[in-house]
């Protein structure tokens, strides 16, 4: 099985950077994606990585390591709408998206 | 464009009552997926296509079943409802295997069991 993990929830004041840590462990590995998700809707895709090092897109940056099974998306610049869930997601040896329970992210003003 | 749609967006069912959930899909994705999101577990895979003609099982299968008689369309069915079955469900499509494909996902159905 694959056990990913994030926090639970975070706090951060508009205008901040926060940091969403996710760490893996999972059968092979095809990449590491970042979703968004506001209440009661769909999730969204955000970013992918699928080698080390930093992929920036805009406010939003996403980081991985490989070998030590560890990502981050970074939000800079926060705003009240980032206020959702973000999901860490790794794709397996089997092509199989796992998901962890998602990150709470509430933006403060 | 409408993308990935589902209905219905929301039922409530009486225990041991069959339900399909329903799920298309316009952009000529190969690959479609079943999820179920529960408070604090995430989503969790519940069956898979490949492609059309082909299923496959995920990490929560017992209980539902699914068929893709063709490339749009990949309806979920719940045999006989449980109350553990009340979930949000999501479906989602995607070009299949490849290690740059992004998953696509559906509105969602909130089911309650009761």
């Amino acid at each position: 099985g694959q056990n990913i993990d994030q926090p639970t929830e975070m706090t951060a004041t508009e205008g901040a950077i926060v940091q969403i840590n996710c760490t893996y462990q999972t059968s092979g590995f095809n990449g590491l994606f970042w979703y968004q998700q506001h209440a009661g809707e769909a999730p969204t895709f955000l970013s992918y990585n699928v080698l080390d090092g930093l992929e920036e897109k805009g406010r939003f940056s996403s980081f991985l390591s490989r070998s030590k099974g560890y990502s981050y998306l970074l939000l800079k610049e926060l705003q009240m709408k980032d206020s959702a869930s973000y999901l860490c997601a790794v794709r397996d040896g089997d092509y199989k998206l796992s998901f962890g329970a998602g990150t709470t992210v509430t933006v403060r003003a | 464009i409408a993308g990935i749609t589902q209905a219905p967006t929301s039922q409530i069912l009486a225990a041991g009552r069959r339900m399909t959930l329903r799920c298309t899909q316009d952009m000529r994705h190969n690959a479609m997926y079943w999820y179920r999101q529960d408070l604090g577990l995430g989503l969790r895979l519940i069956h898979y296509s490949n492609t059309a003609g082909t299923t496959g099982k995920g990490e929560v299968p017992d209980g539902y079943s699914v068929s893709r008689a063709n490339t749009d369309d990949f309806p979920l069915t719940l045999a006989s409802a449980v109350p553990s079955q009340t979930s949000v469900y999501f479906c989602a499509s995607g070009h299949g295997e490849s290690s740059t494909d992004t998953q696509y996902f559906g509105p969602g159905t909130r089911l309650t069991v009761l």
